[in-house]
């Protein structure tokens, strides 16, 4: 069974840049979740979609941060205009059952 | 706020020994607690998970004491060896109206040395 696919893997902008990441989940889940992990911390939720639907986004920075998942299955964080501090690992995952949900291998964002 | 905490921060063990890492939580409506294992350059991956209901789990190596009155559970690892070295960070979720993502502690970088 394929895994969490995640593009790019490593990315280094500017600061004011905007990036974008992508997300393929394991076929057939209908929830997926985007994390931020910045060095040395755990990954902290940023946004969860039930489907194509939002369940929660409390903690997603609307203000320059967006993400979508067109026809319940791949989804895009997008960040505009990236700051030095959205410096992190961006990790999408996904899970069928109610617990257990299963990690990409991120993407490495820099911003110099 | 911190919803999980997590310790040591880093833990050097030698080949054979038991490795032990700790967690505490504040919020009661917290019923699933899973421990995640994540090597450099991947994404965490599930290695054991307990419901409240249970006081301990074990699946081979890998032991979760659970104390619920205290609200700390903690993870054993017997017979360490240096594939283990890697950063384990505890979890913890509830349910609340459909959503169900989980709250990390802060991880523990695990180093089994041979």
């Amino acid at each position: 069974e394929a895994g969490v696919a995640q593009s790019p893997r490593y990315k280094i902008i500017e600061k004011r840049q905007s990036v974008a990441f992508w997300c393929n989940p394991i076929s057939g889940h209908a929830t997926l979740y985007w994390y931020q992990q910045i060095l040395g911390q755990g990954p902290k939720l940023l946004i969860q979609f039930q489907n194509n639907g939002v369940v929660d986004d409390s903690q997603l920075p609307k203000d320059r941060f967006s993400a979508e998942r067109l026809k319940g299955v791949d989804s895009t964080l997008k960040i505009q205009p990236a700051k030095l501090e959205d410096s992190a690992v961006y990790l999408c995952a996904s899970s069928l059952t109610d617990n257990e949900q299963f990690f990409g291998p991120g993407t490495r964002l820099t911003v110099l | 706020q911190q919803q999980v905490k997590q310790s040591p921060q880093s833990l050097i063990v030698q080949k054979g020994g038991i490795s032990i890492i700790n967690c505490a939580y504040e919020n009661t409506a917290f019923d699933y607690f899973p421990w995640y294992q994540q090597f450099p350059g991947k994404g965490p991956a599930l290695l054991i998970a307990i419901r409240p209901d249970v006081s301990e789990k074990k699946e081979g190596r890998f032991t979760i004491s659970f104390n619920k009155s205290a609200k700390q559970f903690s993870l054993h690892i017997m017979d360490s060896q240096p594939g283990d070295s890697a950063t384990y960070f505890c979890a913890a979720s509830k349910r609340d109206t459909g959503r169900r993502a989980l709250t990390f502690g802060s991880g523990t970088r695990l180093q089994v040395q041979p």
